[in-house]
């Protein structure tokens, strides 16, 4: 089975511009979450989805920050405008309700360099 | 709150030694759930383990065992005779049963094993 497929893999961009990363879950998997890692502040959820709906948005940064999910198999993340600060590997991740231990499954991350 | 520390930033051992990677938590809440993932240096994040709070039993799996202590909050991670291929970044992380079945996970800074050959 196909694990959580994320594209692009790397993104170097100049400030300003528009970024859209995009994110495929697992099928069958209801909740998929936005993760950021950076340095300095580690891994952190930046939003989640369940069937499409995002439940706490409470992560993202701020409103240059966006990210939708028109169906149950693809997500996007978009940040406009860039900044330098936006540097990061983003990790979107999927899990299934009613799996107690409630795993994610990571995708392999997009790394953003903002010049 | 509901937070995870691991103190260690950065471990080099010399292959076959044994190592431990220290993992404290802090939650308010009764259930809980405690992962470790691996991220080696390609980047992905490997699922390793979970425990849930009522289950104080270690665990081993081949080179690998987890120490979970309720009684100091930790829950510890141990390689056995390690690897080249040991070297990543480990993290923990918890997920308090509030948040339901949803997965949200508190991370911790991680660990970063480097295994000497």
């Amino acid at each position: 089975d196909a694990g959580v497929i994320q594209s692009p893999r790397h993104e170097v961009t100049e400030m300003g511009q528009e970024v859209t990363l995009r994110c495929k879950p697992i099928s069958g998997h209801d909740y998929l979450f936005w993760y950021r890692q950076t340095m300095m502040r580690g891994l952190e959820l930046l939003i989640y989805f369940n069937n499409n709906v995002p439940i706490d948005d409470s992560g993202m940064p701020e409103d240059r920050f966006s990210a939708k999910m028109p169906n149950a198999s693809f997500s996007t993340l978009k940040i406009q405008p860039s900044e330098p600060r936006d540097s990061a590997v983003y990790f979107c991740a999927s899990s299934i309700r009613g799996q107690v231990t409630g795993e994610l499954f990571f995708g392999e991350g997009s790394r953003l360099t903002v010049l | 709150a509901q937070k995870v520390t691991q103190a260690q930033t950065e471990i080099s051992v010399v292959e076959k030694e044994d190592v431990t990677l220290d993992c404290v938590y802090e939650t308010r809440d009764t259930t809980y759930y405690l992962f470790w993932y691996k991220q080696p240096p390609s980047g992905e994040l490997v699922f390793l383990i979970r425990r849930n709070s009522f289950d104080e039993q270690n665990e081993i799996s081949g080179r690998y065992s987890w120490n979970f202590q309720k009684s100091t909050s930790s829950f510890n991670f141990t390689i056995t005779a390690s690897q080249v291929v040991d070297s990543a970044v480990y993290f923990c992380a918890l997920k308090a049963h509030g948040s339901g079945n949803t997965g949200k996970l508190i991370f911790g800074q991680g660990t970063t094993l480097q295994v000497k050959p």
